[in-house]
């Protein structure tokens, strides 16, 4: 139980268009989700916790117009990269808790990440 | 803000070795976990111990905490070489839930 989905795994793009990424839970409710950013042999840098129903919350540095995020449902979370450039190639990870996710405790499931390849 | 440090960055042992990652960190936690990724995947989370808690096992998986030098360390038994990915430490702060993430430890384990 509680997997995570992405989609789609592998992304490549122009300059100047705008990728969607999805962050799905199979298998159980997550009112939770976290998005991450991973450059290459680097650490993994939360770039906003999203919350069911209500806006992202961002973190310190990530522009909320470049990257846009939903969470429309309990299962579901997109990323959406706008504007896409070079600099934004990275690898995106998903994750998420089953309920709130607002304990200190509660594991985050991962998805298995999205490269995003601006060209 | 990343927290956890891990060292060594890159550790490269034979099968059948013990593997120990250390992690440190700066500010008060209150849970220390350990996550695991293969190249280019996701994480999977492998262990959490409490901050009133001094060391956790769970199969081949052996974790310490030391709050007072703000260090953990992560050590596999009898590694094997399916136990090569990188590891994590990810550290929640007392007031809140977010993961801090280290930079990690790149293992490699030859048959």
């Amino acid at each position: 139980g509680a997997v995570v989905s992405q989609h789609p795994s592998r992304v490549i793009c122009k300059s100047g268009t705008s990728v969607k990424i999805e962050c799905r839970s199979l298998d159980f409710q997550a009112t939770t989700m976290f998005w991450y950013r991973q450059f290459p042999k680097k650490s993994l840098m939360l770039m906003a916790t999203s919350n069911e129903g209500s806006k992202a919350t961002y973190e310190q540095g990530v522009e909320k117009d470049k990257f846009l995020i939903n969470h429309a449902s309990l299962t579901l979370s997109t990323l959406t990269v706008t504007s896409a450039h070079p600099e934004d190639s990275s690898f995106y990870i998903c994750s998420a808790t089953i309920g709130a996710g607002k304990g200190s405790t509660d594991t985050q499931y991962f998805g298995p990440g999205t490269r995003l390849t601006v060209l | 803000s990343q927290q956890g440090e891990e060292d060594p960055q890159a550790l490269s042992i034979q099968e059948g070795e013990n593997a120990t990652m250390n992690c440190s960190y700066k500010t008060s936690i209150n849970n220390l976990q350990w996550y695991r990724q293969n190249s280019g995947r996701g994480l999977v989370h492998l262990i959490l111990i409490r901050s009133n808690e001094r060391e956790k096992h769970s199969g081949r998986l052996r974790v310490t905490l030391d709050t007072s030098k703000k260090s953990s360390s992560l050590l596999i038994t009898a590694s094997r070489a399916a136990d090569t990915a990188s590891y994590f430490c990810a550290t929640v702060p007392n007031s809140g839930y977010a993961l801090n993430f280290g930079k990690g430890t790149s293992l490699l384990v030859t048959p």
